[in-house]
């Protein structure tokens, strides 16, 4: 069963980079089917997509975020990571990776658990 | 940008109710649309993909239908394990969320 855990740092000083990374488990990262994706929730609100990678290193960003982010492969490894330059306060969230199908109708599954991330001095 | 628009937000019902939450996209998607349910402190679960397709695991009493920009989706008789938030999701877009309470 393929499973998908972030890790990284949970408190982020203003006008740093904040860097999370995606380790995946039973199952290759290296699937010509599906990409891998970050998804942030600030806390009560929704879903924000941030980016994509596919395991080639193709990457595909969200335009309101594309200046400030990068998201890498390393299949070696069997994982992916987010850098979010620049952080304010308003990038506090609930960051998740999660597989996303590399189809017509593109969906999210599985998800990691999701990890808080707080942009405080 | 393609917007994703849910209604309602909120939503009160008794066990054993039949619900429907709504998503509307602000052009014509086909059937490219995606259900979730999220529960407080847990990460968004798949329960139906391309407007109709149910995930394999998810109950029978959940369903979605449409097309186009106009997309639905229902609870047959709602179960206490039913009552979380519902997101719509299209391609890199996620409506705003539906968060269904028990009445």
């Amino acid at each position: 069963q393929l499973q998908l855990q972030e890790s990284g740092p949970g408190l982020v000083k203003p006008s740093e980079t904040l860097s999370l990374t995606c380790t995946v488990s039973g199952g290759s990262i290296s699937s010509s089917t599906y990409y891998w994706g970050w998804i942030r929730q600030p806390p009560g609100k929704g879903l924000e997509w941030i980016g994509s990678v596919f395991y080639s290193g193709t990457t595909y960003y969200n335009p309101s975020l594309k200046s400030r982010v990068t998201i890498s492969v390393d299949t070696s490894k069997n994982q992916f990571s987010l850098k979010l330059s620049s952080v304010t306060a308003a990038d506090t969230a609930v960051y998740y990776c999660a597989r996303l199908a590399a189809v017509s109708v593109r969906w999210f599954d599985p998800w990691g658990q999701g990890t808080l991330v707080t942009v405080s001095s | 940008d393609i917007q994703m628009t849910q209604s309602p937000s909120s939503l009160s019902a008794s066990v054993g109710d039949r619900v429907t939450i709504t998503c509307r996209a602000s052009q014509s998607i086909s059937s490219y649309l995606n259900w979730y349910q999220q529960k407080p402190g847990k990460a968004p679960k798949l329960l139906i993909y391309a407007t109709s397709s149910l995930q394999s695991g998810v109950p029978s009493r959940f369903s979605g239908s449409g097309s186009g920009t106009y997309f639905t989706l229902t609870i047959s008789s709602l179960q206490p394990e039913d009552f979380a938030t519902y997101f719509c999701q299209q391609t890199y877009t996620f409506g705003q969320g539906t968060k269904l309470e028990i009445k």
